[in-house]
This record gives C-alpha cells, structure tokens and sequence, in this order.
C-alpha cells in the first residue's frame, strides 16, 4: 500500500445534484480525516473516524453533509444538493492512533466544482 | 483570532539564501506542531514536526519551536527554487488533541 488514495480525483457537478467522494486509507492506519480546502486558505477540518466510529464533526459539515467508514477500512464523503459554496478540494488524511503527534498522511484529493 | 495565523506572504528570496517562515498559535495545550509544504494543485506534504522547546534540524529544514511565546517557526537554508511553494503551519489542539489545525500558509518563491 503505498499511500492514501482518493477518487475521483477532478468532479464537475451542476448545482443541486448530489456527489460522493471514496477515500482509501494506508491500511494500517485506523484514523481517517477529511478536511477541505479553497484557494488561499489551509485545510478546514471537516470530521473523523477512528476505525468505523465518526468521533468528531465540524460546525461547517451541514446537514447536506455526510460520511461513512464501513468496517473502518475505506470512507466515503457525501455532499448532498450541492451549492457553488461547496466548490472546493476535499482532501482525506490517515494516520496511526498517534496522528496528532506525529501528523497525517493526505490523498492527493477530490476538486469539486459547482457549476 | 485564528487558532494559527501565519503571514499569507509571497515571501522572495534569493537562490541559496536562508528562507524564514513564522507561525503563532493560540491553544496554549497545543502539544505538537507540523510544518507541511504544499505545491500548487497538490496535496499537503509533511515535512516536519516538533513537540519540545528549541530546534529540530533535519537536512536543510530546522523547525524552532518556543511555547511561552507561542511561537513557531521553519528555518530553510541554501534555498532551491524547488522550495517554492506554500508552506502550512498546523498545530494540534490542547482542548481535543485528536486533530490538526491548520494556518492559512505562506507562499514562498525562491528567486535564481
């Protein structure tokens, strides 16, 4: 396994439609992050998962936003009726139960736009 | 305040100069501190990290880190035009260590 891998890697939607993004953690990592992240700005913290259990959400995940983790292996990031806001890169992150000592692993991400 | 706020930049500086990149936090329980470095279009990569006072040096990068101050900093020597790039602050937080907190970054351009 070679890193953290993220698909797709470009998504164009039309406003209102719903998108999904996959993430693939480094298989020895149990700890799954998303953050996004628009031009000029660091990575926002959006939520994440310690094996399967979401352990925390940001105040900026709406209700239109949603994740999963089956079986803590792969997660997947829901984005429902999306709005031009949302036009963003979202990008997923792994680490061992230490990330937060030791720093994270990121994909290579997923750029949405809405059009 | 921002939980990280470093200068957005563009910083210049000289082909084979030392580049100098600041970082202040605000989460005084802030345990570790991770440059990462982030080409155009790409994703973050990291390149250090530091939890004790002093410096961490590591090839041409030293990171220092003072916590009274809050303060942290990314020291680049003999700078190559491949070390341009955006370069990201983040620190974990005190209050709910499990995740990083990213500044905004600075852009650094390493002029031939």
């Amino acid at each position: 396994d070679t890193g953290v891998s993220q698909d797709p890697r470009h998504k164009i939607t039309k406003r209102g439609q719903n998108v999904t993004f996959r993430c693939d953690p480094i298989s020895e990592h149990n700890r799954l992050y998303w953050y996004r992240q628009t031009l000029g700005q660091g990575p926002e913290f959006l939520t994440y998962f310690q094996n399967e259990a979401q352990l925390e959400k940001s105040r900026l995940l709406s209700d239109r936003f949603s994740a999963e983790r089956p079986k803590g292996s792969f997660s997947t990031l829901e984005i429902q009726r999306t709005e031009q806001g949302d036009s963003a890169m979202y990008l997923c992150a792994s680490s061992p139960g230490t990330g937060e000592l030791y720093g994270y692993t990121f994909g290579s991400g997923t750029r949405l736009t809405v059009v | 305040q921002k939980e990280v706020e470093q200068n957005s930049g563009p910083l210049s500086v000289p082909e084979g100069a030392i580049a100098s990149l600041n970082c202040t936090y605000s989460d005084r329980g802030s345990q570790s501190f991770f440059w990462y470095r982030q080409y155009s279009g790409k994703s973050p990569e990291l390149i250090m990290f530091i939890y004790s006072n002093g410096d961490k040096e590591d090839g041409r990068f030293t990171a220092q880190l003072n916590k009274a101050s809050q303060y942290v900093s990314l020291l680049i020597r003999d700078s190559q035009p491949s070390d341009s790039a955006t370069y990201l602050c983040a620190v974990n937080r005190g209050s709910s260590a499990s995740k990083i907190i990213f500044g905004s970054g600075t852009r650094l351009s390493i002029r031939p």
